[in-house]
């Protein structure tokens, strides 16, 4: 069964502290790995979009990585805007029809 | 340009009732995928509509169904409502032949039913 695992469920940080979220996905036909920003009460903002292995992007202090098996979605420096739950999903092509998983989000608490 | 739009925002329903929420695309977008997010959850792929046609479908029952207008706007069904439909439904747009890579999400649909 196609699986986006993502941890740690919720994580607290201090303003200007860094840290990484993760997103494992066990998974075959790999299309992309996306990574979205969703704030209480809205549907989810596009932030990343991850092809192969090796492959980052980077946007103002977020910065996603991709490996084989994870993507790594790492926050330099945050600020309390950065707050937020952060989702990732998985693009699939599975005997000819296209399938996006998400995984259930980090919750992002930054404390000024 | 207005974003992807969806009505109503909140509603509240029994069980056994039937539900229809709305979407309207972005413009330049003929494709609408919708999402159901329980509390907690991240968002479960429900369908795909474009060309007026339902083109990719999850593991969700017959109970859900939707349509595809010529505008490319488009309605999600929810027939014999279960305590466990609670949730936001989430509709996405994607201009031609980008999904999933490019899609922009509406606000959703918040359904509570009793």
């Amino acid at each position: 069964e196609d699986q986006v695992t993502q941890s740690p469920e919720a994580l607290r940080l201090q303003e200007g502290e860094s840290s990484s979220l993760n997103c494992s996905y066990t998974v075959s036909g790999l299309r992309g790995l996306f990574w979205y920003r969703q704030d209480p009460g809205k549907g989810p903002e596009f932030l990343f979009t991850l092809y192969s292995a090796g492959e980052e992007k980077e946007k103002e202090r977020l910065k996603a990585t991709l490996t084989k098996k994870e993507s790594f979605l790492h926050i330099t420096a945050p600020k309390p805007e950065d707050s937020a739950t952060y989702l990732c999903a998985v693009g699939l092509t599975q005997g000819g029809s296209e399938k996006l998983v998400f995984g259930k989000g980090t919750k992002l608490t930054v404390n000024p | 340009d207005a974003g992807v739009t969806q009505s109503p925002t909140h509603l509240i329903k029994t069980r056994g009732q039937q539900v229809t929420l709305r979407c309207s695309p972005k413009s330049g977008h003929d494709t609408v995928s919708w999402y159901q997010q329980a509390l907690g959850q991240g968002p479960q792929f429900i369908f795909q509509y474009y060309e007026e046609e339902e083109r990719q479908r999850g593991n969700f029952p017959d109970r859900f169904s939707g349509h595809q207008f010529p505008n490319y706007s488009s309605e999600l069904n929810v027939n014999a409502l279960l305590l466990g439909d609670s949730a936001l439904y989430l509709c996405a747009s994607s201009p031609p032949g980008r999904w999933p890579e490019t899609q922009y999400f509406g606000p959703g649909t918040r359904l509570l039913v009793l």
